[in-house]
């Protein structure tokens, strides 16, 4: 399974730009760059995804490497409730039984604090 | 989106029992994920459900030890069986909605303490 690698922790303060890097080295051509969040005693929560280009949605900005071998999920202005475990995983696509699906694979993520 | 309902939220259970966990979507579904969360960890997939066949376990998971039912597109129960202490976690069902935005959706999971 491709890995991913992430700072352990980040800070930020309300209302400011957050910047979550993400390396993938040993990305394959056809592992899609997903993002998922955890908030506090909930389970993960999808943010974005991505290829090649960068991806915009109401969450979230994805900006992509031209390599693919990093990437950065950017939060435009970060609020309290952002406050989350946020997670960069390559989703490796299995099948089984004439099915296609998406094994994603968990790093350690990365701690987001946001003071006010 | 999919909605996805766990039960138990939580429980404590006495070491050498089992617990099943029931996971119920609110649509039907190919493929349903089971994960474990141990204390300040991250998820680690446990095993891939389909419906009709066997689950699938991965590495360092076995049936015997966390057994896995698929009965219908929209239910899956996991039972984590002879509990001891280690096995202390949150445990998650989840689901991928494929399509223009292929997402997995997650439950609220179930919280197991075993003492």
């Amino acid at each position: 399974d491709a890995k991913t690698t992430q700072p352990n922790s980040m800070e930020s303060n309300e209302e400011e730009p957050v910047h979550l890097p993400c390396n993938h080295s040993t990305i394959s051509g056809t592992d899609y760059i997903h993002w998922y969040r955890q908030l506090p005693s909930q389970g993960p929560e999808y943010v974005i995804h991505g290829l090649t280009s960068n991806v915009n949605n109401r969450m979230a900005s994805l900006a992509i490497a031209e390599d693919r071998k990093s990437s950065t999920l950017i939060l435009h202005r970060a609020t309290l409730r952002d406050a989350a475990v946020y997670y960069c995983i390559l989703r490796d696509v299995r099948r089984a039984g004439g099915t296609s699906y998406g094994k994603l694979t968990f790093g350690q993520g990365t701690i987001l604090t946001v003071h006010p | 989106s999919a909605v996805i309902s766990q039960k138990p939220s939580r429980d404590i259970c006495q070491r050498g029992t089992s617990l099943t966990i029931q996971c119920q979507v609110d649509s039907q579904v190919t493929m349903m994920f089971w994960y474990r969360q141990q204390p300040g960890q991250s998820l680690t997939l446990i095993a891939t459900a389909n419906q009709g066949s066997e689950a699938t376990y991965e590495s360092g998971f076995v049936i015997d030890k966390f057994p896995i039912s698929r009965p219908n597109l929209t239910f899956s129960t996991l039972t984590v069986s002879n509990m001891s202490p280690e096995d202390s976690s949150i445990y998650l069902c989840s689901v991928e909605r494929q399509g223009a935005r292929t997402e997995a959706f997650f439950g609220q999971g179930t919280r197991l303490t075993v003492v």
